[in-house]
């Protein structure tokens, strides 16, 4: 069964606001990856993590991997109408070899203007 | 650089029909190769992964196949098609444990009717 878990599954966010998604595994992880699909679209790569505690930033956008490397969180300030889409996280079990990535459920973004 | 074709884009196909998907990566070498199907408003479900030339791990029991007769080419099949197999399916390489970022192809859309 699925092994990286998302929350909340949808997010409606009025523009201007802040929100958070998060990412949780059953399994410590190697790394954390996070993407992005616009509706139509196909999956994006937007960041990795692989440190233990690592935060980076793109813009507006923060990425945090937990300190046990099994969660991970994205936050986005001052949310904007081209924030709309989906975001994933994709993790690899740090005992799978072969680096299988597996992705969690997404977390549907709506942004009413 | 390096560049996933996934074809057709879309497809509509009767119940009980034979299904092919090709999808080959260019640029790369010994890719890892993934089939993701993603239902309407769902996230990505991963179907099947190849970290080589006929090596193909099924991740989850259908009546759904795949090949890699070659080191970038990726082959979904199916003899018989199902209500139930309707989806996006999409095609993603990576470049193995150390580099396990995807990339993804533009997708198939498949309405079985």
């Amino acid at each position: 069964g699925q092994q990286v878990m998302q929350i909340p599954q949808y997010q409606h966010v009025q523009e201007g606001e802040d929100f958070t998604t998060y990412c949780n595994s059953s399994t410590t992880l190697s790394n954390i990856q996070w993407y992005k699909q616009r509706p139509g679209g196909h999956p994006v790569f937007l960041i990795q993590l692989v440190k233990s505690g690592e935060v980076k930033k793109q813009k507006r956008l923060t990425f945090q991997f937990g300190e046990a490397k099994k969660n991970s969180s994205l936050h986005i300030t001052a949310t904007q109408t081209t924030d709309v889409g989906t975001y994933f996280c994709a993790g690899t079990q740090i005992t799978d070899s072969w680096g299988k990535l597996q992705f969690g459920a997404g977390t549907q973004v709506v942004v009413t203007p | 650089s390096q560049t996933i074709h996934q074809w057709p884009a879309t497809l509509v196909q009767p119940v009980g029909s034979p299904l092919s998907l090709e999808c080959t990566v260019e640029g790369t070498s010994n890719p890892n190769l993934y089939w993701y199907r993603q239902a309407a408003g769902r996230g990505l479900q991963l179907l099947f992964y190849s970290v080589g030339i006929g090596q193909i791990s099924s991740e989850v029991p259908q009546n759904l196949s795949a090949s890699r007769p070659q080191d970038r080419q990726f082959i979904l099949s199916s003899k018989k098609l199902l209500l139930s197999d309707s989806g996006f399916y999409l095609c993603a390489w990576s470049g193995g444990p150390l580099n396990t970022e995807a990339f993804f192809g533009q997708g198939t859309r498949l309405t079985v009717v």
